[in-house]
């Protein structure tokens, strides 16, 4: 069965700094993996996605996420953290096992300091 | 941008009453998804379809049904309201895989705020 973590459940970053979350999944083969960013009362927003090929992929609002599979993980980046970044993050994985179906982490909330 | 809408957007209701909660996508995907999610907590998958006239139970057990008479639409009805079904409900929808480069991603609705009192 596919499955995801995300270890962190609060991340509190300064503006401007760096960030990265982390996701580990687990499944036999190669997953389709996605990050989704979720503002307060409203639904999930794709930020990137990986289904094959290059290992690091680009998305919106300047995220970058990287495929490691000798680590099972896939965890998202940004160079410079803005107020507005703050929202919750989840993590999640699609394979074939389960007949493609998302199955989610619990999310990282991320707090983002002035 | 994704179109896949719910309504309505927060809901306040008695115990006892039935509900349904509206989804539609005009994307023409064939699975639709409802999800369950409780503030601060992860994505529970309460039901999905795959198409016209198929539904299936998800993996955390729910009270409520759901129906898919057509592509686009996919409800979910709640027979009797109770406290314990306050929570965020979310709909999503993904297309056919393409060659393995995309199709797989969910697009979600903006969610359900359900209380029930």
């Amino acid at each position: 069965a596919q499955s995801v973590t995300q270890p962190d459940i609060h991340i509190t970053v300064s503006e401007g700094a760096s960030l990265e979350l982390r996701c580990n999944y687990s499944y036999g083969a190669t997953p389709y993996l996605f990050w989704y960013v979720q503002s307060p009362g409203q639904g999930l927003q794709l930020l990137l996605k990986y289904f094959s090929g290059d290992t690091l992929v680009q998305g919106i609002k300047g995220f970058e996420a990287e495929f490691k599979r000798s680590q099972s993980s896939f965890n998202l980046r940004k160079p410079s953290v803005h107020w507005s970044d703050a929202a919750e993050y989840f993590c999640a994985v699609a394979t074939s096992g389960g007949s493609y179906i998302p199955t989610f982490g619990r999310g990282t909330s991320l707090i983002v300091h002035p | 941008e994704a179109d896949i809408y719910q309504t309505p957007r927060y809901l306040v209701i008695g115990t006892g009453k039935k509900i349904t909660l509206e989804c539609s996508q005009t994307m023409g995907h064939d699975k639709m998804y409802w999800y369950q999610q409780d503030p601060g907590m992860e994505l529970h998958l309460i039901h999905y379809s795959y198409g016209v006239n198929s539904t299936e139970k998800g993996d955390l057990s729910s009270e409520s049904t759901v129906s898919r008479i057509r592509t686009e639409h996919f409800p979910l009805t709640l027979e009797s309201a109770r406290p314990s079904h306050t929570s965020q409900y979310l709909c999503a929808s993904s297309g056919e895989l393409g060659g393995g480069q995309g199709g797989a991603e969910a697009f979600f609705g903006q969610g359900t705020r359900l209380t029930v009192v």
